[in-house]
């Protein structure tokens, strides 16, 4: 079984959908849940970064962790076609010495059609 | 304000040749990261570094692998002898001192091994 668990997609939805991504996770001794978008042959960018549970939100996104059940969900409000990319959940921990670095899902894939 | 810069960003190698990737971290940051993207998989943790030292490197392959950051300079990922199966997009990231688990990514270099 992976650490992280992510649904590859595709997903397809039409602009100004509400669009919801999630992860599943193994390892309670994660703390740290980000969010990374991902353009074709481009680098991650860091889109929300959350410590422990709770929601958070900025401008249209808004992430939410629950430990509890090692779930984590990005939810895109009002979606345009530049939403378009692969999304990246990544985890870490610094717990008990461990160094912070990411584990990452697989991505999932999101098309917004015009 | 510059983000993590990597060069080059495409190198192609012969097989048993050695490819040489730089880092340079943003401005202020002092943590560089290493992580690897294979073809239909996710981002895989490959080493940790701060200036002159190698702080985790549980993701490196044992051999033909090794990482650098000198006091001077960029980092450096270095993979002698390269095979095919070597071809993949290296990402380097960096965090600022207190806050390891933000790390930012630069564009990717991607090996191509014929």
């Amino acid at each position: 079984q992976k650490e992280v668990e992510q649904d590859p997609g595709p997903l397809s939805v039409p602009e100004g959908a509400i669009v919801s991504l999630n992860c599943t996770y193994s390892n309670s001794a994660f703390q740290y849940f980000m969010w990374y978008r991902q353009y074709s042959r481009k680098g991650p960018e860091l889109l929300m970064y959350t410590y422990s549970s709770g929601n958070k939100e900025d401008g249209r996104f808004t992430a939410q962790v629950d430990k509890s059940s090692k779930y984590i969900s990005l939810f895109i409000r009002d979606s345009q076609p530049s939403d378009s990319a692969t999304y990246l959940c990544a985890m870490s921990s610094n717990y008990g010495g461990a160094t912070n670095k990411l584990i990452f899902g697989t991505g999932t894939l999101l098309a917004v059609q015009p | 304000n510059a983000g993590v810069m990597q060069n080059p960003r495409h190198l192609v190698r012969r097989r048993g040749q050695e490819a040489r990737l730089r880092c340079s971290p943003m401005k202020g940051h002092s943590h560089v990261y290493w992580y690897r993207q294979l073809p239909e998989e996710g981002l895989k943790f490959m080493v940790y570094l701060q200036k002159e030292n190698i702080i985790d490197e549980s993701g490196m392959p044992k051999e033909r692998f090794s990482a650098e950051f000198p006091k001077e300079g960029p980092s450096i990922l270095r993979i002698q002898q390269v095979v095919r199966g070597d071809s993949a997009a290296y990402f380097c990231a960096s965090s600022p001192p207190n806050s390891q688990e933000t790390q930012y990514f630069g564009p990717g270099t991607r090996l191509l091994v014929l």
